[in-house]
């Protein structure tokens, strides 16, 4: 079970935008910026967004992150089939003073 | 750009300890405002943050792994380790070393995120 929820899957058609959603509480997400990660199979999860909306160089703007309260979001614009990956939010948790993930999220485009 | 990469022995008897380097290069581990930390991912399974070390030594671990882990940092080698005693099948898992950066954006949040990581080694429990 992990700290932040995030919906196990989402998926979209090509040139649709997306949102994936990441729930957490007053203890992480409320006072603590998020960051986001996407992961292709076997391979090493890649810094998408940090600092709730912040892209990472070489990151294309059609990813984009936002937070209020105690969630956040992941926005895809103009998907493509090279998106299709796991995504995972991850924030500080200050009840448990460690950085907690949320459970990912596998984006399919159809 | 810095990389990181894991090392250590891919498979590990239960009731043993877990031992795992990262060697970091094109960089120094001991400058900068960083954390070095490991992360793992057990197969079909998400991600979990283990623990981390800071450029003085200090540490933050997960509760989960508290009593059983150490991070440490060797910087006369540009290295970081783990150790993770008494081990069960549950550790079976792919583990990533990261660099982790810490920052106030605001005057209310504070930003830990992971922007550096190596390939990862997947480490198996068994007898």
């Amino acid at each position: 079970q992990s700290v932040l929820t995030q919906a196990p899957s989402a998926s979209g058609t090509p040139g649709q935008r997306v949102t994936i959603s990441c729930s957490g509480s007053t203890s992480n997400i409320a006072g603590n910026a998020v960051s986001w990660y996407q992961q292709f199979p076997g391979t090493a999860p890649k810094l998408l967004i940090y600092s709730n909306n912040q892209r990472p160089s070489g990151v294309p703007d059609r990813f984009s992150g936002s937070k209020s309260g105690t969630s956040a979001s992941l926005a895809i614009s103009g998907l493509q089939s090279e998106f299709e990956a796991d995504y995972y939010c991850a924030t500080w948790d200050d009840s448990l003073n460690a950085l907690v993930f949320g459970g990912g999220t596998k984006l399919t485009v159809l | 750009q810095v990389q990181l990469q894991e090392s250590g022995p891919r498979l590990v008897k239960p009731s043993q300890t877990l031992s795992l380097t990262c060697t970091v290069s094109r960089g120094s581990i001991s400058s900068g405002d960083y954390y070095w930390t490991w992360v793992r991912q057990p197969a079909g399974r998400g991600l979990e943050w283990i623990g981390r070390v800071y450029t003085n030594g200090g540490t933050n671990y997960n509760p989960a792994f508290k009593g059983r882990l150490t991070v440490s940092l060797d910087t006369s080698k540009n290295q970081f380790s783990l150790q993770l005693k008494s081990v069960t099948a549950a550790d079976s898992a792919v583990y990533y070393c990261a660099r982790e950066r810490g920052y106030d954006p605001t005057p209310l949040e504070y930003s830990y995120y992971l922007d550096v990581w190596g390939r990862g080694t997947t480490v198996t429990v068994s007898s």
